[in-house]
């Protein structure tokens, strides 16, 4: 069975620019994650799905981050404005309720020039 | 591709041996455990959980032990391995709270 998927696998982008980052979760897994993690550190969660809605966001260093994931499936995070203190790897995790081990993906490398 | 942990703490093991990595976690309500192996260029991919009403738990080739009272959490792995050498990372939560704390991650490196 396929793991988490994460596209793209690298984005190099200009400051200022808006970024999508896209995550396919585990098939029935109904919790999502995402995480940023930079160099030489442990990954930080930014926001967790439960189903469709946001359970929690308030790892959101600030609004110019926000997430969806409409159907209760694929989650989009998305950046606008962005700044070159956002380059860091992006991860995505998934699992089948609360309290469940978090299966990550392979992130997408995200470059701010 | 980028690496990973280019200034975390070291752990250098002949192949063959066992191999002990430490975490320190934060929160004493956590009850919840993971170990994670991270290779370069790589998601973190899980390898053994605990919950805090076990103090050990094992799997293949690995064991994790858990001591509440000092908020220590070890993993142990037999007979390393060259494909073992990666970052390990511990992490915890808590009931009622769903994001797992990462500790700094320790760097395995297997000679052989």
């Amino acid at each position: 069975g396929a793991g988490v998927s994460q596209t793209p696998s690298n984005k190099v982008t200009e400051k200022g620019k808006y970024v999508e980052l896209r995550c396919d979760p585990i098939s029935g897994h109904t919790a999502l994650y995402w995480y940023r993690q930079s160099l030489g550190q442990g990954p930080e969660f930014l926001i967790y799905f439960q189903g469709t809605g946001a359970a929690d966001d308030s790892g959101l260093p600030n609004d110019r981050f926000f997430a969806v994931r409409p159907e209760g499936s694929v989650s989009t995070l998305k950046i606008q404005r962005t700044e070159r203190g956002d380059s860091a790897v992006y991860l995505c995790a998934s699992s089948l309720g609360v309290n469940q081990p978090q299966h990550f993906g392979d992130g997408t490398r995200l470059s701010i020039l | 591709g980028e690496s990973v942990g280019l200034h975390l703490p070291t752990l250098s093991v002949q192949e063959g041996d066992n191999s002990i990595i430490n975490c320190a976690y934060s929160n004493s309500a956590s009850d919840y455990f993971i170990w994670y192996k991270q290779e370069s260029g790589k998601g973190p991919q899980f390898i053994i959980d605990i919950r805090s009403n076990m103090d050990k738990r094992q799997g293949q080739r690995v064991t994790v032990l858990l001591n509440k009272t000092v908020k220590h959490l070890s993993l142990q792995i037999a007979a390393t391995q060259p494909g073992d050498s990666a970052v390990y990372f511990c992490a915890e939560n808590y009931s009622g709270n769903t994001p797992l704390v990462f500790g700094k991650g320790t760097r395995l490196s297997v000679i052989a």
